[in-house]
């Protein structure tokens, strides 16, 4: 069973437009809900992360929308730059962050054309 | 500077070998992770550790062993009774497991490759 559902799988988008990579999740005991960028060849980094206390989190060009009622969260990249070209995973924990039960979604390969 | 090695970058292996991944961290951390990543599948936990001599075994443990006898290091042995072994393998570490621990530190991979 997928506990967060990530979409779309795939994004290609042209520099200077906006990127939208959408979560969804079923357990309503989520209370930590972070962003991971990989780049090829890398591991993943902590891109921004929310809790569910706060609608909307801001961190330079990256925000993330969340929406409690809908179970839905979603990273919007503003002024998207080639160098944003990367995969991009939302994720889920229970215990207020305990890594340990973060669950991933599958990701989105994010391509920013110049 | 702080961070975590993984080695081999890459391995390869014959079916029925066990192979040992490499996972060293200098950052202090108490706990370390182990995913798995598949092409379309996302990060998978393979075991975790939120302290020296105690781990846990994560969501696919199954064909997979670990050890952690020394806070810096959680190495990862694939053993012949992984049967789907080919992956992407990922290190981590954290301030701590718990509660409200935050961020994930990764290491940059181990690509093992099954012949």
């Amino acid at each position: 069973q997928q506990q967060v559902k990530q979409s779309p799988q795939s994004l290609i988008v042209q520099k200077g437009g906006i990127s939208i990579i959408n979560c969804a999740y079923e357990n309503t005991a989520f209370d930590y809900f972070p962003w991971y960028q990989q780049f090829p060849g890398k591991g993943p980094a902590l891109l921004i992360a929310i809790r569910p206390d706060v609608s909307e989190k801001k961190e330079g060009r990256f925000t993330i929308s969340f929406n409690k009622s809908a179970k839905q969260f979603s990273l919007h990249i503003m002024d998207s730059q080639p160098g944003d070209s990367a995969t991009y995973f939302c994720a889920a924990s229970i215990g207020g962050g305990s890594n340990y039960k973060l669950t991933f979604g599958k990701g989105t390969l994010l391509t920013v054309n110049p | 500077d702080g961070g975590i090695t993984q080695s081999p970058k890459y391995l390869f292996r014959k079916e029925g070998q066990n192979v040992t991944l490499s996972c060293e961290q200098n950052l202090n951390h108490d706990a370390m992770y182990w995913y798995r990543q598949d092409p379309g599948q996302g990060l998978r936990l393979i075991y975790y550790s939120q302290i020296v001599n105690d781990f846990q075994k994560g969501d696919i443990a199954e064909g997979y062993s670990v050890s952690r006898e020394k806070k810096e290091s959680f190495p990862l042995t694939v053993t012949s009774a992984q049967k789907n072994p080919t992956a992407f393998y990922l290190c981590a570490s954290s301030r701590s497991g718990g509660r409200g621990t935050g961020e994930l530190f990764f290491g940059e991979g181990s690509r093992l490759t099954v012949l």
